[in-house]
């Protein structure tokens, strides 16, 4: 029973365009979502977040869009580099509890 | 300076041994995870503590007992190794929860 999902197993984009990674979970109460960033041999790495009382957050390349009627999380990069290739987890989390539920990932590749 | 960090990274054993991974975290957080990611890339949380105390345990099998010595450090040791144990493990820690996750470099564990 899988509460997050992201149904693109890849994606591939060319360089300097743009890269929608999508993230679909099933309960409206979790209330913050993150993306983490995944290289081959690696931890994944912290990217961005955004808590259910927003729905945009940006940080530089990268922005998170928060649909809670649709329970739909998307990640863009713009534009995408070579060096945005790996495997991309969102994430989700429910106030009061310690547990993090991850989505089964997406990878991606840039190519150049 | 690593922030998480993991030891051993590989760790290649036989069925029914019993093994640790070790888990150190130098950011001052106060709560640690351990993940698993299993052959098709699920991150699935195992356990969690928080100041030293368990908070999370994910309906893991008894054979998997983490430690936490101290809130810097979080064990894991695995009782009579089986083939399905074969997974990476990473380690994670947060301040507080709610927030981003610095993960480990992870620990590939082989059952043979």
């Amino acid at each position: 029973d899988q509460q997050v999902k992201q149904n693109s197993p890849s994606l591939s984009v060319q360089e300097g365009r743009i890269s929608i990674l999508n993230c679909d979970y099933t309960n409206s109460m979790f209330d913050y979502f993150l993306w983490y960033k995944k290289y081959p041999a690696e931890g994944p790495t912290f990217l961005i977040s955004i808590s259910s009382i927003k729905d945009k957050n940006e940080d530089g390349r990268f922005t998170v869009f928060l649909n809670k009627s649709a329970k739909h999380l998307s990640l863009h990069i713009v534009p995408s580099q070579p060096g945005d290739s790996a495997v991309y987890f969102c994430a989700v989390f429910l106030s009061g509890t310690y547990k993090y539920i991850f989505g089964t990932g997406t990878r991606l590749k840039v190519l150049a | 300076d690593t922030a998480v960090s993991q030891t051993p990274k590989y760790l290649v054993t036989q069925m029914g041994n019993d093994k640790s991974i070790k888990c150190e975290q130098n950011l001052g957080h106060d709560t640690m995870y351990w993940y698993k990611q299993d052959s098709k890339k699920f991150l699935k949380i195992m356990f969690s503590y928080n100041n030293k105390e368990l908070i999370i345990n994910e309906t893991v099998p008894n054979r998997f007992s983490p430690k936490s010595p101290d809130k810097a450090h979080l064990n894991l040791h695995i009782n009579s190794l089986e083939l399905g144990d074969s997974a990476v493990y990473f380690c994670a820690s947060s301040r507080g929860t709610g927030t981003r996750q610095y993960f480990g470099p992870g620990t590939r564990l082989t059952v043979t």
